[in-house]
């Protein structure tokens, strides 16, 4: 049980290019969602899922588009990249079958914007 | 308009002592609040939570309480232990969002051997 998986730990890209951050679970969960972590700022939400074939907006989703064909995979789409993204990104997921339910947390993807 | 406010950005402990971090809150829609607890280069991880139906929630050497009228909150880790500096997060869950959870900035805590 691998839990949530994100790929690549690490990308450097130049402004203007486009790029799809990975993030799979093997955990069945129905709630996926992306949040980026910014210097003083906390998690801001940038996207989520609560079911395949279902996504919506979180706080900041310029810039990012996301799909959600399986239940396993949510990837988050960087349409053209900008140094306001230079950030560290944390794909989450749970069950949303109660009212204590917990995100699970994947380890993080450091981007850098040029 | 930050919701979910942690004022403190870092505290310093001393291994044994009570660490006792806060955390503000402003929507009186949240009604799920937890605490996460991040190592450098790792994701958050779960650490307890509360319902806004109580008042106190207590696991091992973890304890949160909850003071609605005040919209506060507030985690008590007796003793702290070297291996809990970390960086942790308060959250907030609005009840009528599709659950999605508001973030406070961070506390950086470091217990000193």
């Amino acid at each position: 049980n691998a839990g949530v998986t994100q790929t690549p730990k690490f990308q450097v890209l130049k402004t203007g290019q486009s790029m799809t951050l990975q993030c799979a679970q093997d955990m069945n969960h129905e709630y996926m969602s992306w949040y980026r972590q910014d210097p003083g700022m906390g998690l801001r939400l940038i996207h989520y899922s609560v079911g395949a074939g279902i996504t919506d907006q979180g706080e900041v989703p310029n810039g990012y588009n996301v799909s959600r064909s399986t239940t396993e995979d949510f990837p988050l789409r960087l349409l053209s990249a900008a140094p306001s993204q230079t950030s560290v990104y944390f794909c989450a997921s749970s069950y949303s079958g109660t009212i204590q339910e917990t995100q699970y947390f994947g380890p993080g993807t450091r981007l850098l914007v040029l | 308009d930050q919701q979910v406010k942690q004022n403190s950005p870092s505290l310093s402990v001393q291994e044994g002592r009570i660490s006792i971090l806060n955390c503000d809150y402003t929507n009186s829609m949240f009604d799920y609040f937890l605490w996460y607890k991040k190592y450098p280069a790792e994701g958050p991880t779960f650490l307890i939570s509360i319902s806004s139906i109580k008042d106190k929630n207590e696991d091992g050497r973890f304890t949160v309480f909850l003071n609605k009228s005040a919209k506060h909150l507030s985690l008590h880790i007796v003793p702290s232990q070297p291996g809990d500096s970390a960086v942790y997060f308060c959250a907030a869950r609005d009840s009528g969002s599709a659950r999605q959870l508001t973030f406070g900035s961070g506390t950086q805590l470091t217990v000193l051997p």
